[in-house]
C-alpha cells in the first residue's frame, strides 16, 4: 500500500481540456511538493504547499493543500501537449522522510 | 549551474557482475538521495545522506546493495552481485538540507539493464 495514493494512474485528453489529479494520504503531512518527470530525465520540482487549504498558481497550473494537510490536487487548465509527463507528488509524514506516490502518467494529445 | 550529474547514463551488464553507480551533487547541498524507479513499483528511496553520513539505509533492498559518501561532492551506489531483478533507472538527487520542505534535485538517471 502506497503511502500517498494518486489518481488517476493514466489520464490521456487532447489540446485544450482541463483535467485534475489527486493525491491522496491517511498521513498528515507537513508539506506537500508535486513533481514532473519527463521520459528520460529526472522529476523536476514544481511547487511546494505547506499549508493547510492553500492554494497556488504555476501558469495554468493551479495546486491545492487540503485543510487537513492529507491531500492535495493538481489542476491544469486549458492543457497542452508540452504538460505530457509523469506528475508525482511527494511528502514526509510528520517525523518520517520523505515518500513518492506512484504518479499520474499524463497525455496530452494535439 | 551544474545540477546533480549522474554516471553512467545506460549501463548493461550480466548477472553476477558487480555495478556502481556514481553521483555528484549540487555544491553547497548536505543531502543525498538515491532512488530506484520501476514501472511496478514507482520511486523507491533507497538511502539517503546527510552531510556525508548515512542517515536511513532502510529501502536498500538487501545485502547486495551498498553507497558510500566519502566526500560532500561523490557517491556511490554498488550491486555486488547484480541480479536481473535489479533492472531499473537509478536516481540521485541532493537537497540544501534534509528537511522535508527542501526541494530534491534530480540527475537523469543511469538506467540498468541486467541480463
Amino acid at each position: 500500500t502506497q503511502l500517498l495514493e494518486q489518481s488517476p494512474q493514466f489520464l490521456s485528453i487532447q489540446e485544450g481540456e482541463n483535467l485534475t489529479v489527486y493525491c491522496n494520504s491517511s498521513s498528515v503531512f507537513s508539506s506537500l511538493q508535486w513533481y514532473r518527470q519527463e521520459p528520460g530525465e529526472g522529476p523536476v520540482l514544481l511547487v511546494t504547499v505547506v499549508t493547510g487549504g492553500e492554494v497556488k498558481k504555476l501558469k495554468r497550473l493551479t495546486f491545492q493543500f487540503g485543510d487537513a494537510r492529507k491531500d492535495s490536487s493538481l489542476h491544469i487548465t486549458a492543457a497542452q501537449p508540452g504538460d505530457t509527463g509523469l506528475y508525482l507528488c511527494a511528502g514526509a509524514p510528520v517525523g518520517n522522510d520523505m515518500r513518492f506516490g506512484a504518479g499520474t502518467r499524463l497525455t496530452v494529445k494535439p | 549551474d551544474a545540477g546533480v550529474i549522474q554516471s553512467p547514463r545506460h549501463e548493461v551488464t550480466e548477472m553476477g557482475q558487480e555495478v556502481t553507480l556514481r553521483c555528484k551533487p549540487i555544491s553547497g547541498h548536505n543531502s543525498l538521495f538515491w532512488y530506484r524507479q520501476t514501472m511496478m513499483r514507482g520511486l523507491e528511496l533507497l538511502i539517503y545522506f546527510n552531510n556525508n553520513v548515512p542517515i536511513d539505509d532502510s529501502g536498500m533492498p538487501e545485502d547486495r546493495f551498498s553507497a558510500k559518501m566519502p566526500n560532500a561532492s561523490f557517491s556511490t551506489l554498488k550491486i555486488q552481485p547484480s541480479e536481473p531483478r535489479d533492472s531499473a533507472v537509478y536516481f540521485c538527487a541532493s537537497s540544501l538540507t534534509g528537511g522535508p520542505n527542501q526541494p530534491q534535485h534530480f540527475g537523469d538517471g543511469t538506467r540498468l539493464s541486467i541480463l
